[in-house]
């Protein structure tokens, strides 16, 4: 049973547009959440972070939403770039223990020119 | 020099092989990770080793068998895959376990990966 959830396998967007990712978690325990991008053949990096505590992070053009009621966070890139294009993973974790990271399954984000 | 780098980048190997994964990192940090990829499913915890000390194994088959011989290195001995094993298997680095759980503004560093090929 995943306990985060990227339902969008796939998004095409143009160039200079916004592109939103979402992510939906289940498990009530998590208090932070991640975005990883990951271009083809290298491993994911870190993009941004929020905590249970916030519910907008930013960052440049990417901004995170959290709205905890409805166990839901989203990723705002404003303006998309063509170098956004790549795949864009959710992760969560609860603090305050040794518990593991989890993952979702990613969302491929295509920006068109 | 990229901060964690894994070798090899491709692997195939039969059932019966013994191969082995390997990852570096130089970035100081003392907690390595783990992960596999399988084709349409989340990044899986297998491993982590915090301070060379092996913290977590997430229910892994024996067949699969790691080493950190310090907080630089993490090895991933592999006997006897299956099919199924098949995936592209990724090393992380963090400062340290208690940094990503308790911070959050430590997150983990990726390699490249090891696409691993069972024939």
């Amino acid at each position: 049973d995943q306990q985060v959830k990227q339902n969008s396998p796939s998004l095409s967007v143009q160039e200079g547009r916004i592109s939103i990712l979402n992510c939906d978690y289940t498990n009530s325990m998590f208090d932070y959440f991640l975005w990883y991008k990951k271009y083809p053949a290298e491993g994911p990096t870190f993009l941004i972070s929020i905590s249970s505590i916030k519910d907008k992070n930013e960052d440049g053009r990417f901004t995170v939403f959290l709205n905890k009621s409805a166990k839901h966070l989203s990723l705002h890139i404003v303006p998309s770039q063509p170098g956004d294009s790549a795949v864009y993973f959710c992760a969560a974790f609860h603090s305050g223990g040794y518990q593991k990271v989890t993952f979702g399954i990613g969302t491929k984000l295509q920006v068109i020119p | 020099e990229t901060g964690v780098t894994q070798t090899p980048r491709h692997l195939v190997m039969g059932m019966t092989n013994k191969k082995s994964l390997k990852c570096e990192q130089h970035l100081g940090h003392n907690a390595m990770y783990w992960y596999k990829q399988s084709a349409k499913k989340p990044l899986e915890l297998m491993f982590v080793y915090n301070f060379k000390e092996q913290t977590e194994n997430n229910s892994v088959p024996s067949r699969f068998s790691p080493e950190c011989p310090n907080s630089s290195h993490l090895f991933l001995h592999l006997h006897t895959l299956q099919p199924e094993d098949s995936a592209l298997y990724l090393c992380a680095s963090s400062q340290d376990w208690a940094a990503v759980v308790y911070t959050g503004n430590q997150p983990q560093h990726f390699g490249d990966g090891t696409r691993l090929s069972i024939l």
